[in-house]
């Protein structure tokens, strides 16, 4: 089982409609856990930092679910500027300093 | 701020040829990385330096070496390039320290590095 696991899509979604991606972490100890988005050919950019008890920024709610050990990733009202590869991340390490990257998943938001 | 930077951007290789990946960061961070992005592998981590002076291998080490040469830059190696080290290369970096709490990574523009 890899350590930290998405579906890769792709999501096909209209334009206004609400997705979500899950990813999977298999370390029940990490503590650290993050969502990137990724364009085409460009590096990935921080998105959110996935908190304990949830947070949310605009449109993108990030959840933590450490009794199943997955972390969510919530997109309501897609834009098309929303298409891009969302990766996961999640600490291997008790110093934080390392985190692995799950393969990331494909999101097309189409008009 | 210019944040992370990286040199070059774009590289082609012979076989044996041996190339320096530059990166920079302005923002202060004690820990900085590299990794390789294959299609269908995602990022995996070759080296990282948890602070000035140290350097650690990470999932894919052969083939590499790393020089964290001040608390600013952290240099990648290739002393004899391999057609499997054909990738994308991307250094980041993070706040990170001995704490346990959340250590935000952030990534440099890349270096598409082609091996023929």
């Amino acid at each position: 089982r890899k350590e930290v696991e998405q579906d890769p899509g792709p999501f096909n979604v209209p334009e206004g409609a609400t997705v979500a991606f899950n990813c999977t972490y298999s370390n029940s100890a990490s503590q650290s856990f993050f969502w990137y988005r990724q364009d085409c050919r460009k590096e990935p950019k921080l998105l959110m930092s996935v908190y304990s008890s949830g947070n949310e920024d605009g449109r993108f709610t990030a959840q933590l679910n450490r009794a199943s050990q997955y972390i969510s990733l919530l997109i309501r009202d897609s834009k098309l500027s929303d298409s891009a590869t969302y990766l996961c991340a999640v600490n291997i390490d008790n110093a934080g300093n390392m985190l692995t990257f799950g393969g990331g998943t494909r999101l097309m938001v189409k008009p | 701020n210019a944040g992370v930077t990286q040199t070059p951007k774009f590289q082609v290789l012979k076989t044996g040829q041996s190339m320096t990946l530059q990166c920079a960061q302005d923002m202060n961070h004690n820990s900085m990385y590299w990794y390789r992005q294959d299609p269908g592998m995602g990022l995996r981590l070759i080296y990282y330096s948890a602070s000035e002076g140290t350097t650690d291998k990470g999932e894919v080490p052969n083939g590499y070496n790393v020089s964290r040469l001040n608390k600013r830059e952290f240099s990648l190696r290739l002393e004899s390039a391999a057609p499997s080290q054909t990738s994308v290369y991307f250094c980041a970096s993070s706040a990170s320290g001995t704490s346990y709490f959340y250590y935000e990574q952030y990534f440099g523009p890349g270096t598409r590095l082609t091996v023929t």
